[in-house]
This record gives structure tokens, C-alpha cells and sequence, in this order.
């Protein structure tokens, strides 16, 4: 079974610009979160997505934004991009959306999109 | 603020010796999970504790959640180059909306030289 994939792995961009990001999860996971990790913040939640709907946010902008497809599969977009949106984005799948039931699902991880803003 | 605090953030050793890793908080957790990262790669699962007091072996790993559900211990017996990684805790906390949402500490990076 192909793992969770991500795409570019890696990005350049000029501050201003807007850059939108690809996860296509496990086959057969319907829920994807995103992250963003940097070395000074760690990883932090941006979203979950669940069913096409979004389920959780993070604290970030209304800059970031994300969308759920029906095949399950996700974007990120990050609109006026700024010199600290510079990080690792992160996409996890698992089958069903978190702290259902009490139940944590298992969340699998992509290799991530490296961003660097110049 | 962080909500979980991992110590020690880097930790360089030879092989063969013993470490422990921490994750700490203020809050309770329903359950907490320990991660390890290699470069290029994301995060990779190796355990998650729901019960308070609970301990958990993987080989030569030990996993510990603590009694009141705050924090948790990673302690590695023996450690191989190959244990080398940045190692997450995260622990899954309510929302307001009602649902839940994992949040991670920001790791301990372990170096282990042969």
C-alpha cells in the first residue's frame, strides 16, 4: 500500500506570492491534517479535513487555507506569502478524523513539502 | 506558550548508553503518543498511551504515561546509531468545537555516535 504523498517536496518563493501545496493520503483514509514545522515553533496544527469538511483549525491567518477533495485527497494554499512561512508543511491521513469516539486514529505522515520564502 | 515541554531539546551520546526523554505538561491529556523523525521524512508513530501509569515496551524502548495524565518518558536501553532522530511527543487535547487535535512538543533531537 503506497504511502502518504506529498508534492512539490520542494519549493521557492518570493515574498507576496501565493503557493498552494498537494497531500494525497493512504488509500481509503478519509481524513487529512495539516502541519507546519519550523525549528524554532516545532509542529504545529493548521487543519483537519474529514469527509471534504473541515473539522479542526489551527491558530494561523485566514492566509492559510485548505480544501478536501471527494477522492479524499487535500491542498493547502498560503496566500502573500511571508519570509516566516519559510518551513517543513506536513500532510498526515488516517482512516477516520481525530478523537472520534475517544479513539485516536493513527495518523500517517508524508514526507512534507520543504517552503522556502525569499 | 508551549504545551508540551520536551527535555532534553538535543542529547549527543555513544552507542551502549542508556537516555531518558521527557515530555511535560500542565495539561491532561486522553492520550499521548511519541514519535521519531528521521531527516527528509516525516514523523513515524511508535506508541501511544491512553492509561494513566501506563508503561509500554518496544525492544529496547520503554514508554511511560504519567499517573495524572500530564507526562510521559521515552527511555532508550542501549542506544544504536540507528535510534538517531528528533523524537516527538504529542498528546491529543479537546477543542472547542467540541472535537480533538493533536499538538506536539518540539522534540528532542538524538545524536548517537558509534
Amino acid at each position: 500500500k503506497a504511502g502518504v504523498t506529498q508534492t512539490p517536496r520542494y519549493l521557492i518563493k518570493t515574498r507576496g506570492q501565493q503557493v498552494t501545496l498537494s497531500c494525497s493520503p493512504i488509500s481509503g483514509h478519509r481524513s487529512v491534517s495539516w502541519y507546519q514545522q519550523t525549528p524554532g515553533q516545532g509542529l504545529q496544527f493548521l487543519f483537519e479535513y474529514f469527509s471534504e469538511t473541515q473539522r479542526n483549525k489551527g491558530n494561523f491567518p485566514g492566509r492559510f487555507s485548505g480544501r478536501q477533495f471527494s477522492n479524499s485527497r487535500s491542498e493547502m494554499n498560503v496566500s502573500t506569502l511571508e519570509l516566516g512561512d519559510s518551513a517543513l508543511y506536513l500532510c498526515a491521513s488516517s482512516l477516520g478524523p481525530s478523537g472520534r469516539a475517544g479513539i485516536q486514529e493513527t495518523q500517517y505522515f508524508g514526507p512534507g513539502t520543504r517552503l522556502l520564502v525569499l | 506558550t508551549q504545551l508540551l515541554e520536551q527535555s532534553p531539546q538535543f542529547l549527543s551520546i555513544q552507542e551502549g548508553e542508556n537516555l531518558t526523554v521527557y515530555c511535560n505538561s500542565s495539561s491532561v491529556f486522553s492520550s499521548l503518543q511519541w514519535y521519531r523523525q528521521e531527516p527528509g521524512e516525516g514523523p513515524v508513530l511508535l506508541v501511544t498511551v491512553v492509561t494513566g501509569g501506563e508503561v509500554k515496551k518496544l525492544k529496547r524502548l520503554t514508554f511511560q504515561f504519567g499517573d495524572a495524565r500530564k507526562d510521559s518518558s521515552l527511555h532508550i536501553t542501549a542506544a544504536q546509531p540507528g535510534d538517531t532522530g528528533l523524537y516527538l511527543c504529542a498528546g491529543l487535547i479537546s477543542t472547542q468545537g467540541g472535537s480533538e487535535k493533536l499538538v506536539f512538543g518540539k522534540g528532542t533531537k538524538l545524536t548517537v555516535n558509534p
